[in-house]
Protein backbone atom coordinates (compact mmCIF):
# COMPACT_ATOMS: atom_id res chain seq x y z
CA UNK A 1 0.00 0.00 0.00
CA UNK A 2 1.33 3.49 -1.07
CA UNK A 3 1.90 5.86 1.81
CA UNK A 4 0.83 9.33 2.55
CA UNK A 5 2.25 11.39 -0.16
CA UNK A 6 3.02 15.41 -0.54
CA UNK A 7 3.44 17.62 -3.05
CA UNK A 8 5.90 19.85 -3.82
CA UNK A 9 8.48 18.54 -1.53
CA UNK A 10 10.06 21.78 -1.70
CA UNK A 11 9.12 25.38 -2.47
CA UNK A 12 10.08 29.17 -2.26
CA UNK A 13 7.73 31.76 -2.14
CA UNK A 14 8.02 35.47 -1.30
CA UNK A 15 6.60 37.40 1.21
CA UNK A 16 2.45 38.27 0.28
CA UNK A 17 1.99 35.77 -2.01
CA UNK A 18 -0.43 32.24 -1.49
CA UNK A 19 0.71 28.70 -1.84
CA UNK A 20 -1.24 26.03 -1.95
CA UNK A 21 0.40 22.23 -0.21
CA UNK A 22 -1.28 18.71 -1.44
CA UNK A 23 -1.83 15.81 0.32
CA UNK A 24 -2.93 12.25 -0.67
CA UNK A 25 -3.33 10.10 2.40
CA UNK A 26 -3.24 6.26 2.56
CA UNK A 27 -5.84 4.54 0.70
CA UNK A 28 -9.01 4.43 2.67
CA UNK A 29 -8.00 6.56 5.07
CA UNK A 30 -10.33 8.76 5.63
CA UNK A 31 -9.01 11.70 8.41
CA UNK A 32 -5.97 13.79 7.29
CA UNK A 33 -4.29 16.46 9.49
CA UNK A 34 -1.89 18.90 9.28
CA UNK A 35 1.22 20.24 11.05
CA UNK A 36 3.71 22.89 11.23
CA UNK A 37 7.06 22.13 12.51
CA UNK A 38 9.71 25.49 13.08
CA UNK A 39 12.69 25.28 14.96
CA UNK A 40 11.44 27.76 16.72
CA UNK A 41 7.57 26.82 17.86
CA UNK A 42 8.32 22.62 17.17
CA UNK A 43 5.73 20.74 15.94
CA UNK A 44 1.73 22.48 15.65
CA UNK A 45 -1.62 21.05 15.00
CA UNK A 46 -2.86 23.39 12.34
CA UNK A 47 -6.39 21.51 11.85
CA UNK A 48 -7.81 17.97 10.84
CA UNK A 49 -10.35 17.39 8.07
CA UNK A 50 -12.61 14.01 7.93
CA UNK A 51 -15.14 12.87 5.12
CA UNK A 52 -14.58 16.23 3.73
CA UNK A 53 -15.19 18.54 6.79
CA UNK A 54 -12.99 20.41 9.02
CA UNK A 55 -13.70 18.10 12.25
CA UNK A 56 -10.18 20.05 14.49
CA UNK A 57 -8.54 23.57 14.67
CA UNK A 58 -5.39 24.86 15.75
CA UNK A 59 -4.76 28.11 16.85
CA UNK A 60 -3.54 29.95 13.97
CA UNK A 61 -4.77 32.62 12.10
CA UNK A 62 -7.22 32.51 9.20
CA UNK A 63 -4.81 32.87 6.81
CA UNK A 64 -4.22 29.05 7.05
CA UNK A 65 -7.15 26.91 5.26
CA UNK A 66 -7.24 23.60 3.92
CA UNK A 67 -9.89 21.64 2.85
CA UNK A 68 -11.13 17.56 1.82
CA UNK A 69 -11.85 16.17 -1.40
CA UNK A 70 -14.55 13.14 -1.84
CA UNK A 71 -11.12 11.01 -2.32
CA UNK A 72 -9.77 12.04 0.93
CA UNK A 73 -7.06 14.27 -0.57
CA UNK A 74 -6.73 17.50 1.18
CA UNK A 75 -5.10 20.71 0.30
CA UNK A 76 -3.69 23.47 2.52
CA UNK A 77 -3.49 27.26 1.49
CA UNK A 78 -1.15 29.79 2.82
CA UNK A 79 -2.52 33.20 1.79
CA UNK A 80 -0.71 36.60 2.58
CA UNK A 81 2.68 34.58 3.25
CA UNK A 82 5.15 35.69 5.83
CA UNK A 83 8.35 35.38 6.98
CA UNK A 84 7.11 33.48 9.95
CA UNK A 85 5.56 30.83 7.63
CA UNK A 86 8.83 29.46 6.46
CA UNK A 87 8.65 25.56 7.69
CA UNK A 88 7.98 22.22 7.04
CA UNK A 89 4.57 21.35 6.37
CA UNK A 90 3.79 17.76 7.61
CA UNK A 91 0.09 15.91 6.53
CA UNK A 92 -0.79 12.61 8.08
CA UNK A 93 -3.62 10.24 7.66
CA UNK A 94 -5.72 7.43 9.79
CA UNK A 95 -8.40 5.56 9.41
CA UNK A 96 -11.10 7.34 11.53
CA UNK A 97 -9.53 8.94 14.69
CA UNK A 98 -6.42 8.34 16.77
CA UNK A 99 -8.04 6.90 19.67
CA UNK A 100 -8.45 3.52 17.49
CA UNK A 101 -5.75 3.66 14.66
CA UNK A 102 -2.13 4.79 14.09
CA UNK A 103 -1.41 8.08 11.86
CA UNK A 104 0.80 8.00 9.19
CA UNK A 105 2.50 11.10 7.94
CA UNK A 106 4.25 11.53 4.56
CA UNK A 107 7.43 13.09 4.15
CA UNK A 108 6.11 16.84 4.19
CA UNK A 109 6.93 19.89 2.32
CA UNK A 110 9.57 22.47 3.06
CA UNK A 111 8.24 26.14 2.31
CA UNK A 112 10.60 28.92 2.35
CA UNK A 113 9.37 32.84 2.45
CA UNK A 114 11.49 34.97 1.35
CA UNK B 1 -4.72 23.97 28.12
CA UNK B 2 -2.78 20.45 28.06
CA UNK B 3 0.81 20.74 27.37
CA UNK B 4 3.92 18.46 26.85
CA UNK B 5 7.22 18.74 28.25
CA UNK B 6 10.39 17.02 26.73
CA UNK B 7 12.96 18.37 29.65
CA UNK B 8 16.01 16.85 28.16
CA UNK B 9 16.82 18.49 24.34
CA UNK B 10 19.77 16.25 23.75
CA UNK B 11 20.44 12.78 24.90
CA UNK B 12 23.39 10.26 23.88
CA UNK B 13 23.83 6.55 24.37
CA UNK B 14 26.69 3.97 23.41
CA UNK B 15 25.37 1.13 20.93
CA UNK B 16 24.01 -1.68 22.82
CA UNK B 17 22.82 -0.18 25.91
CA UNK B 18 19.33 0.92 27.42
CA UNK B 19 18.73 5.16 27.31
CA UNK B 20 15.86 6.69 29.23
CA UNK B 21 13.94 9.88 27.36
CA UNK B 22 11.74 11.47 29.69
CA UNK B 23 7.94 13.23 29.15
CA UNK B 24 5.80 15.06 31.57
CA UNK B 25 2.49 16.08 30.29
CA UNK B 26 -0.50 18.72 32.19
CA UNK B 27 -4.18 17.67 31.46
CA UNK B 28 -6.80 17.43 33.83
CA UNK B 29 -8.81 14.52 31.62
CA UNK B 30 -9.01 11.21 32.61
CA UNK B 31 -9.19 9.91 28.87
CA UNK B 32 -6.29 10.53 27.01
CA UNK B 33 -3.46 8.52 24.70
CA UNK B 34 0.20 9.29 24.60
CA UNK B 35 2.39 8.53 21.84
CA UNK B 36 5.98 8.56 21.06
CA UNK B 37 7.04 9.98 17.84
CA UNK B 38 10.50 9.15 15.98
CA UNK B 39 11.82 11.52 13.12
CA UNK B 40 15.23 10.74 11.44
CA UNK B 41 16.99 12.99 9.55
CA UNK B 42 15.05 12.23 7.04
CA UNK B 43 12.07 14.01 8.54
CA UNK B 44 9.46 11.55 8.36
CA UNK B 45 7.44 10.58 11.54
CA UNK B 46 7.26 7.21 12.64
CA UNK B 47 5.54 6.01 15.28
CA UNK B 48 7.10 4.04 17.56
CA UNK B 49 4.66 3.45 20.68
CA UNK B 50 1.01 4.44 22.52
CA UNK B 51 -0.49 4.11 25.66
CA UNK B 52 -3.94 4.45 26.29
CA UNK B 53 -4.63 6.38 29.69
CA UNK B 54 -7.55 3.92 31.08
CA UNK B 55 -4.88 1.58 30.53
CA UNK B 56 -2.32 0.70 33.47
CA UNK B 57 -0.02 -1.46 31.43
CA UNK B 58 3.04 -0.32 30.35
CA UNK B 59 3.07 -0.68 26.63
CA UNK B 60 6.33 -2.22 24.98
CA UNK B 61 6.70 -2.24 21.37
CA UNK B 62 10.13 -5.22 20.86
CA UNK B 63 13.26 -2.53 22.09
CA UNK B 64 11.15 0.24 22.68
CA UNK B 65 9.17 0.55 26.71
CA UNK B 66 7.27 2.92 28.29
CA UNK B 67 7.02 3.56 31.67
CA UNK B 68 3.16 5.68 32.49
CA UNK B 69 2.96 7.22 35.41
CA UNK B 70 -0.69 8.43 35.26
CA UNK B 71 -1.07 10.22 38.67
CA UNK B 72 2.96 11.59 38.32
CA UNK B 73 1.42 12.80 34.21
CA UNK B 74 5.02 10.94 32.82
CA UNK B 75 5.49 8.99 30.32
CA UNK B 76 9.20 8.21 29.54
CA UNK B 77 10.29 6.45 26.51
CA UNK B 78 12.89 3.19 27.33
CA UNK B 79 14.97 2.04 24.13
CA UNK B 80 16.88 -0.99 24.79
CA UNK B 81 19.78 -2.73 22.92
CA UNK B 82 20.32 0.57 21.23
CA UNK B 83 21.00 0.51 17.57
CA UNK B 84 22.66 2.79 15.35
CA UNK B 85 19.15 3.47 13.76
CA UNK B 86 18.05 4.69 16.83
CA UNK B 87 19.74 7.97 16.72
CA UNK B 88 16.78 11.00 15.89
CA UNK B 89 14.42 13.65 17.13
CA UNK B 90 11.75 11.89 19.39
CA UNK B 91 8.97 13.69 20.03
CA UNK B 92 6.38 12.47 23.14
CA UNK B 93 2.81 13.57 22.02
CA UNK B 94 -0.65 13.52 24.45
CA UNK B 95 -3.80 13.07 21.99
CA UNK B 96 -7.56 13.48 23.51
CA UNK B 97 -11.16 13.45 22.10
CA UNK B 98 -10.50 16.92 21.64
CA UNK B 99 -8.69 15.81 18.59
CA UNK B 100 -5.39 17.65 19.01
CA UNK B 101 -2.59 16.03 18.79
CA UNK B 102 -0.15 18.13 21.11
CA UNK B 103 3.98 17.84 20.67
CA UNK B 104 6.58 18.18 23.57
CA UNK B 105 9.87 19.84 21.97
CA UNK B 106 11.55 16.98 21.47
CA UNK B 107 14.66 15.10 22.55
CA UNK B 108 17.27 14.07 20.16
CA UNK B 109 19.01 11.35 20.63
CA UNK B 110 22.37 10.39 19.13
CA UNK B 111 23.75 6.61 19.10
CA UNK B 112 27.98 6.29 19.83
CA UNK B 113 29.52 3.45 18.35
Amino acid sequence: KAGVTQTPRYLIKTRGQQVTLSCSPISGHRSVSWYQQTPGQGLQFLFEYFSETQRNKGNFPGRFSGRQFSNSRSEMNVSTLELGDSALYLCASSLFTLSTDTQYFGPGTRLTVL
Amino acid sequence: AQTVTQSQPEMSVQEAETVTLSCTYDTSESDYYLFWYKQPPSRQMILVIRQEAYKQQNATENRFSVNFQKAAKSFSLKISDSQLGDAAMYFCAYYNQGGKLIFGQGTELSVKP
